[in-house]
């Protein structure tokens, strides 16, 4: 399986823009790149996915590099409630997902 | 989007008894669900996926007569932990993929379940 590495952990003041990255190296040309996060005692939460071209939803934007080598997370203003750990995970098509260690966010007020 | 709960959501028993948790999507047929295990501070770890109708796959190291799981409807799963052992408190949690939608889309979590085995 192809592996993501990210950073253990980050810290951001609240009310400032985020960027997560997310090294992939090992992409294949038919991963996609998913984003999940998930805050204390819950269980995980979509926040976004893409392929190549970045992505923009309600929650978060993704930029992806042109090489898809790498890619970031980005949370365009953090609030109290964005503190969570956020994985990283490349998913070919509807198979299972795999999680890493990913990145504990902490937001500073 | 798409929910999925399950019930309990905490629960404290015994060394040896079993117990049963329960995986529903409440407002989606869910042909397949994934059941994850937490132990604290780490991430989550794959235990086996459920296919409606048929037998669940397991990850390796993972015991199929130990951690039972039925999918027996488009709704609903349920993991049974079979004479379960203070190793076994975790924080277990579900997944489900619905039937209609595009095979890359977004997965549902449930809220989890936290065993605590005495």
């Amino acid at each position: 399986d192809a592996k993501t590495t990210q950073p253990n952990s980050m810290e951001s003041n609240e009310e400032e823009p985020v960027h997560l990255p997310c090294n992939h190296s090992t992409i294949s040309g038919t991963d996609y790149i998913h984003w999940y996060r998930q805050l204390p005692s819950q269980g995980p939460e979509y926040v976004i996915h893409g392929l190549t071209s970045n992505v923009n939803n309600r929650m978060a934007s993704l930029a992806i590099a042109e090489d898809r080598k790498s890619s970031t997370l980005i949370l365009h203003r953090a609030t109290l409630r964005d503190a969570a750990v956020y994985y990283c995970i490349l998913r070919f098509g509807n198979e299972k997902l795999t999680f890493g260690t990913g990145t504990r966010l902490t937001i500073i007020p | 989007g798409a929910v999925v709960s399950q019930h309990p959501s905490w629960v404290i028993c015994k060394s040896g008894t079993s117990v049963k948790i329960e995986c529903r999507s409440l407002d989606f047929q869910a042909t397949t669900m994934f059941w994850y295990r937490q132990f604290p501070k780490q991430s989550l770890m794959l235990m086996a996926t459920s296919n409606e109708g048929s037998k669940a796959t397991y990850e390796q190291g993972v015991e199929k007569d130990k951690f039972l799981i039925n999918h027996a409807s488009l709704t609903l799963s349920t993991l049974t932990v079979t004479s379960a052992h203070p190793e076994d408190s975790s924080f277990y949690i579900c997944s489900a993929r619905t039937s209609g939608r595009a095979p890359t889309g977004e997965l549902f979590f449930g809220e989890g379940s936290r065993l605590t085995v005495l």
